[in-house]
């Protein structure tokens, strides 16, 4: 069975400075997607960024990228000129096949101003 | 483009009573999900239809739990009945055709608390 770890509950970073949050995963599958997703408090999953595992290049969204690897099977996100808008939780999931998506149980980010 | 819309958004029960959630996919999306959140957790998947048929309902607690998807659009999740643990935010969601394809787009959901 598929897992996906986040072992972070919590992290908080400044205004303007740069966090990672981290993820790893587990799986014996070859072909695969992962995601990142967003849950403000209103509770609506909003997709931040996604990697396919057969790409090398790692995705990057505006002020969002990840660091992609596959060997390791890690998966963190960096957010940088983090905003006060960027406070939510985090999700982490993966998806195989058959498109049925696996979420580790995410971090709660907040931003100090 | 309208999103995934639900309802109601809110709703609180007594255990052992029945409640009902509706969702409306976005136009054209042709797989359908419905997730369950406790809080503290992420989101795990209860059912998944491709157009009206169920593609994956193994997580379903199928003596409580029912969901369908008639004429391939709206959905309904029902729980009949109710237990304590069934307090969560239910989240629909809807793709084109699958995940590995295309993003899925999820809806706010719909917060039950059985009490």
């Amino acid at each position: 069975a598929q897992t996906v770890t986040q072992s972070q509950p919590e992290m908080s970073v400044q205004e303007a400075e740069t966090v990672t949050l981290s993820c790893t995963y587990d799986t014996s599958e070859s072909d695969y997607y992962l995601f990142w997703y967003k849950q403000p408090p209103s509770r609506q999953m909003i997709l931040v960024i996604r990697q396919e595992a057969y790409k090398q290049q790692n995705a990057t969204e505006n002020r969002f990228s990840v660091n992609f690897q596959k060997a390791a099977k890690s998966f963190s996100l960096k957010i940088s000129d983090s905003q006060l808008g960027d406070a939510a939780m985090y999700f982490c999931a993966w998806a195989g096949a058959n498109s049925k998506l696996t979420f580790g149980k995410g971090i709660t980010l907040s931003v100090r101003p | 483009e309208a999103g995934v819309a639900q309802s109601p958004r809110y709703k609180i029960i007594e255990k052992r009573q029945s409640v009902a959630f509706w969702c409306n996919p976005i136009s054209g999306h042709a797989t359908l999900y419905w997730y369950q959140q406790i809080l503290g957790q992420g989101p795990k998947l209860l059912i998944q239809f491709q157009n009206n048929g169920v593609v994956d309902d193994s997580q379903l607690p199928k003596d409580r739990f029912s969901a369908e998807r008639l004429k391939g659009v709206d959905s309904t999740l029902k729980i009949q009945p109710a237990k304590l643990e069934d307090s969560a935010v239910y989240l629909c969601a809807s793709s084109l055709v699958g995940v590995g394809v295309d993003t899925i787009y999820f809806g706010e959901g719909s917060w039950l608390t059985v009490v």
